[in-house]
């Protein structure tokens, strides 16, 4: 079983929609929770932190529940250059652990 | 500040042959990771260091040497280069290894 896991994709969704997102981990000694964006080709980049009171950056929510070991991320009123790989990240010790990624695309 | 450098962006191999993949940061970090990442699949972590002098092994290090002489640099090295090991290759940065680790852009690297 891989430590990190999240919902395979692709999603494809239509401009202005609502996706989610879905990861869960399953050691329970991880200590933080990210979601990186990757574009194709190119390098992942923190796209938030993930804190178990929830956070919200624009239009994106994340939420942690450590009970389930479960993390989510929520993207309102998609745009065209939402269009990426969402990957799912955990810490522990001084490593990430990277989930495979979910992509998503947006269409027009 | 350029980040996190990576050189080369691309290179072919024969089997057997090997290589040195460069890695500079120039953000005083303290920690340097390598990854690898296959296809449709997320990063795997190669080797990591702590500081100068100080490397561990990843997940993935068979295959793979490192070393970190100096804060900036930190190399990865190929010997006896296998098909299994076409991958893209990221190094990356923290400062403390608890906060964000930023990346490079990258080394494609195909062995036929």
């Amino acid at each position: 079983r891989k430590e990190v896991e999240q919902d395979p994709g692709p999603f494809n969704v239509p401009e202005g929609a609502t996706v989610a997102f879905n990861c869960t981990y399953s050691n329970s000694a991880s200590q933080s929770f990210f979601w990186y964006r990757q574009d194709c080709r190119k390098e992942p980049k923190l796209l938030m932190s993930v804190y178990s009171s929830g956070n919200e950056d624009g239009r994106f929510t994340a939420q942690l529940n450590r009970a389930s070991q479960y993390i989510s991320l929520l993207i309102r009123d998609s745009k065209l250059s939402d269009s990426a790989t969402y990957l799912c990240v955990v810490k522990r010790g001084g490593k990430l652990i990277f989930g495979q990624g979910t992509e998503l695309s947006v269409k027009p | 500040n350029a980040g996190v450098t990576q050189t080369p962006k691309f290179r072919i191999l024969k089997i057997g042959q090997s290589m040195t993949l460069q890695c500079t940061q120039d953000m005083n970090h303290n920690y340097m990771y390598w990854y690898r990442q296959d296809p449709g699949m997320g990063l795997k972590l190669i080797y990591y260091s702590v500081g100068a002098g100080i490397t561990d092994k990843g997940e993935v290090p068979n295959g793979y040497n490192v070393s970190r002489s100096t804060t900036e640099d930190f190399p990865l090295r190929l010997e006896l280069a296998a098909p299994s090991q076409t991958s893209v290759y990221f190094c990356a940065s923290s400062y403390l290894g608890w906060e964000t680790q930023y990346f490079g852009p990258g080394t494609r690297l195909l062995v036929l």
